[in-house]
């Protein structure tokens, strides 16, 4: 079925692991974005990309490492992962970064 | 940095009520976008602004890009039980901004 497709859905890890949730789209959107959701904090933008091997920092990007080696896949990566990256993860696509951007379904990450 | 303030944070209403909302910032923004959540979801995109003093209605919501390019305001009109979620204003200058949200609960 076309559209944003995020894996895993749910995730357990431990402190200091590594975790790597996907992000895989259908639309050929050049842009795509992470974002972390949290109570109180409302959505904040991790790391965002522009086209396939462009890739820039957002607002909270301290702690994450993206790659987007194809047009329909973004990862996130968490390189040694900390109880305060316990959150909800959200990617989103769009066509250009002034048009709506449209989000995937989220994956719930606890680290303990 | 840029923030957006989104208000009321949260509302109960009756079925059947109209609902306001609105977003107001310091910064110009160049694009305003509405979005709705639901619980386990993510924010699905209702209503997209892409000019000053431009209205825009997808349905029983409507919204307004302000004059200023500092605020923008969603009306739901006739509320029904469906309409509960999380609705999300963001207004776009470079980044995406994202307000608070507006936590809707309506009453059957």
């Amino acid at each position: 079925d076309a559209g944003i497709t995020q894996s895993p859905r749910y995730k357990i890890t431990e402190t200091g692991r590594q975790v790597t949730l996907m992000c895989h789209q259908t639309w050929s959107h050049s842009y795509m974005f992470w974002y972390r959701q949290d109570l109180g904090h409302g959505l904040r933008l991790i790391y965002y990309s522009a086209a396939a091997d462009i890739t820039d920092k957002g607002e909270v990007p301290d702690g994450y490492v993206v790659s987007r080696s194809k047009t329909e896949n973004f990862p996130l990566t968490l390189e040694s992962a900390t109880r305060s990256q316990t959150s909800v993860y959200f990617c989103a696509s769009s066509d250009g970064i002034g048009q709506g951007q449209y989000f995937g379904p989220g994956t719930r990450l606890t680290v303990t | 940095g840029q923030q957006l303030n989104q208000s009321p944070q949260s509302m109960f209403i009756q079925e059947g009520e109209d609902v306001s909302m609105n977003c107001t910032s310091s910064s110009i923004f160049n694009t305003w976008l509405w979005y709705k959540q639901e619980p386990g979801e993510g924010p699905v995109l209702l209503i997209a602004l892409y000019k000053a003093g431009e209205l825009t209605s997808n349905g029983r919501l409507t919204a307004q890009f302000g004059i200023t390019r500092k605020d923008s305001f969603l009306n739901i009109s006739a509320s029904i039980p469906s309409d509960v979620g999380i609705y999300f204003c963001a207004g776009l200058a470079g980044k995406l901004i994202f307000g608070q949200g507006t936590t809707l609960q309506v009453k059957p």
